[in-house]
């Protein structure tokens, strides 16, 4: 059975750069067509879409957050990463890693971690 | 960039069913999925690819896609069916993966 945990700082403060890791368990990162995903949620919010990294290293980041983030991947320790600079409390909210499934008709998300709440302040 | 739009609440009594629905330009050329997410817990995908079910999701769990409008179905409705559900699509213009903004379901 697939799992995903999140793990990183909590606390960020204003202007600096958030950093979560998700470690993939019960499944290789290398296996099949899938893409590891980044979500996030404001408190009280709906869902969006950070982007996604193949284990090849092909990455996609949502074009409203494109100039701040960079998703990167360890096969080695299967895991993925997150980091975005220059945060405000806007950027304040639970940061989930997930695993995307895509076939040619569409992609869904099938597996999410727990979800980690991140806090910018000073 | 595509926009889904969901009404933020839905209310029901329990026994009865509920119709939860999704609204996008065209969205019936397109596959919907559905996510059920309670208090202080991940998403579940409840809906993937218009109307499958993953393992473990009740049959009374369905969807359906025409038009301008999807539709995420429950029938008779439990209290533990309480929960925000969010519609999503792929966007292959973008290579953007789309929610919607999510309804609250509350029974009754």
């Amino acid at each position: 059975h697939l799992q995903l945990q999140e793990s990183g700082s909590g606390l960020v403060k204003p202007s600096q750069t958030l950093s979560l890791t998700c470690t993939v368990s019960g499944g290789s990162i290398t296996s099949g067509g899938y893409s590891w995903s980044w979500i996030r949620q404001p408190p009280g919010k709906g869902l969006e879409w950070i982007g996604y990294i193949y284990h090849t290293g092909s990455t996609y980041y949502n074009p409203s957050l494109k100039s701040r983030v960079t998703i990167s991947v360890d096969r080695s320790k299967n895991q993925f990463s997150l980091k975005l600079t220059s945060v405000t409390a806007a950027d304040t909210a639970v940061y989930y890693c997930a695993r995307r499934d895509c076939s040619s008709a569409s992609c869904f998300v099938d597996y999410w971690g727990q979800g980690t709440l991140v806090t910018v302040s000073s | 960039s595509y926009v889904l739009t969901q009404p933020p609440s839905v209310s029901v009594a329990p026994g009865q069913t509920a119709r939860i629905t999704c609204g996008g330009n065209n969205i019936g050329s397109k596959s919907v999925h559905w996510y059920q997410q309670k208090p202080g817990q991940a998403p579940v995908l409840v809906i993937y690819y218009v109307s499958d079910r993953p393992s473990g999701i009740p049959e009374r769990f369905s969807g359906s896609n025409s038009g301008n409008t999807a539709t995420l179905t429950i029938s008779r409705v439990e209290a533990g069916d309480e929960a925000d559900y969010y519609c999503q699509v792929w966007d292959s213009s973008s290579d953007l993966v789309v929610f919607g903004g999510g309804t609250t379901l509350t029974v009754l």
